[in-house]
């Protein structure tokens, strides 16, 4: 089966730095995806991680430990556009080439 | 012009009427999916196609049909509309590549009465 788990909201203030977690059992793995949505609108892309460490692009950084099934996004400097929901999902080519998306962590930046 | 189009963008209809949701992309990508999203919760998998002769159940197909018209097009129908079917539904494509991520139309928010 798959599982994934993430917090359900977090509050952070503007300029300051916040960590979203996800943990993982998934029935394979082969990266995971990072996308940010914000109320009512589609789901985007922010980031993906296929080997452990850490992958930065710009104030946003993932992390990924596939021994430990765990994977962190890192929002630097946070913007009051920054309050979204931030969702991970898994991909496995086991589970037909699908990904399996957790339900989300809203983030509410606050000034 | 968007990369990946739903139409209708808002539904509101009465309990038992059929509908039909559109999807269309001009991104040239085999895999299309339907995902619906209720307050608070992630995307669950309706059905996917891997292309156009593929077809397959996710895991909240109970309700819901589709068809694969063509590559670029992928419609979701509900058969027999209930209340509980009421969310927001989000089509998406993706690339065969593992490496792409999936990419997402605005979404079709459906109200059943």
């Amino acid at each position: 089966g798959q599982n994934i788990d993430q917090p359900t909201e977090m509050t952070a203030t503007e300029g300051a730095i916040v960590q979203i977690n996800c943990t993982y059992q998934t029935s394979g793995f082969n990266g995971l995806f990072w996308y940010q949505q914000h109320a009512g609108e589609a789901p985007t892309f922010l980031s993906y991680n296929v080997l452990d460490g850490l992958e930065e692009k710009g104030r946003f950084s993932s992390f990924l430990s596939r021994s430990k099934g765990y994977s962190y996004l890192l929002l630097k400097e946070l913007q009051m556009k920054d309050s979204a929901s931030y969702l991970c999902a898994v991909f496995s080519l086991a589970n037909a080439g699908k990904s399996t998306f957790g339900d989300g962590t809203t983030l509410t930046v606050k000034p | 012009d968007a990369d990946v189009t739903q139409t209708p963008r808002n539904r509101i209809t009465k309990t038992g009427k059929r509908i039909m949701l559109e999807c269309s992309q001009t991104k040239g990508h085999d895999r299309m999916y339907w995902y619906r999203q209720d307050p608070g919760l992630g995307l669950r998998l309706i059905y996917y196609s891997f292309d156009v002769k593929d077809i397959n159940k996710g895991e909240i197909s109970d309700g819901y049909s589709v068809s694969r018209q063509a590559q670029a097009k992928f419609s979701l129908s509900l058969e027999s509309a209930i209340p509980n079917q009421t969310a927001l539904y989000f089509c998406a494509t993706s690339d065969p590549s593992r490496d792409h991520p999936q990419h997402f139309g605005d979404g079709t928010r459906l109200s059943i009465l």
